[in-house]
């Protein structure tokens, strides 16, 4: 299957501070990455659908100006959690399907942060 | 929302046994898949199996789907202590199909014991 790379794959970082998130499509071209979010022992929540050159789209309940999504290039997309908190701590997970369409999406191996 | 529901929330079987584990959702679907996770690590996806699919297999795992009631399981047979993770199912929401935004269910954590 197609490989998903995500960086970094655990990240501390002091409240108030932003963190970056970065997720690459290495042997394909990914038109649409989701980004997920897990709390511990929970099931993974759709955050945010980033699309290659225009602006994510948001679940409900998900504030865009604290977790901003780039999508510049269609093999990396971003997450940012601005002015992190401790209850932004949480393991990311970003996926990414090849631009033919493929159903199954492929999944980086997670962030863990901790906010502290 | 949370389409797919799994049950047991958790499995604890012997080495050798088979696992079974159940998911259900609500909603029209054009596929279903399952995915594993070992313990703070990312989503390995396991086997896909499309709504016109009753039954499918690979390797040691089967998985069917009954779109009438709306459910699909998961069975790992000849059970490994490897085995040991949590396993997932998701759909595609509201079943548009093309679109990889899916929708997990809450999982069962397996464990199997050598």
């Amino acid at each position: 299957g197609a490989v998903v790379s995500q960086h970094p794959s655990w990240v501390i970082c002091k409240s108030g501070t932003s963190v970056k998130i970065e997720c690459r499509s290495l042997d394909f071209q990914a038109t649409t990455m989701f980004w997920y979010r897990q709390f511990p022992k929970q099931s993974l929540m759709l955050m945010a659908t980033s699309n290659e050159g225009s602006k994510a789209t948001y679940e409900q309940g998900v504030e865009k100006d604290k977790f901003l999504i780039n999508h510049a290039s269609l093999t990396l997309s971003t997450l940012t959690v601005t002015s992190a908190h401790p209850e932004d701590s949480s393991f990311y997970i970003c996926s990414a399907s090849d631009a033919q369409g493929r159903t199954e999406a492929f999944f980086g191996q997670g962030t863990r942060l901790t906010v502290v | 929302s949370q389409q797919g529901e799994e049950d047991p929330q958790a499995l604890s079987i012997q080495e050798g046994e088979n696992a079974t584990m159940n998911c259900s959702y609500k909603t029209s679907i054009n596929n279903l898949q399952w995915y594993r996770q070992n313990s703070g690590r990312g989503l390995v996806h396991l086997i896909l199996i499309r709504s016109n699919e009753r039954e499918k297999h690979s390797g040691r795992l089967r998985v069917t789907l009954d779109t009438s009631k709306k459910s699909s399981s998961l069975l790992i047979t000849a059970s490994r202590a490897a085995d040991t993770a949590s396993y997932f199912c998701a759909t595609d929401e509201g079943g548009r199909g093309g679109s990889e935004k899916l929708v997990f269910g809450k999982g069962t954590k397996l464990t199997v014991n050598p």
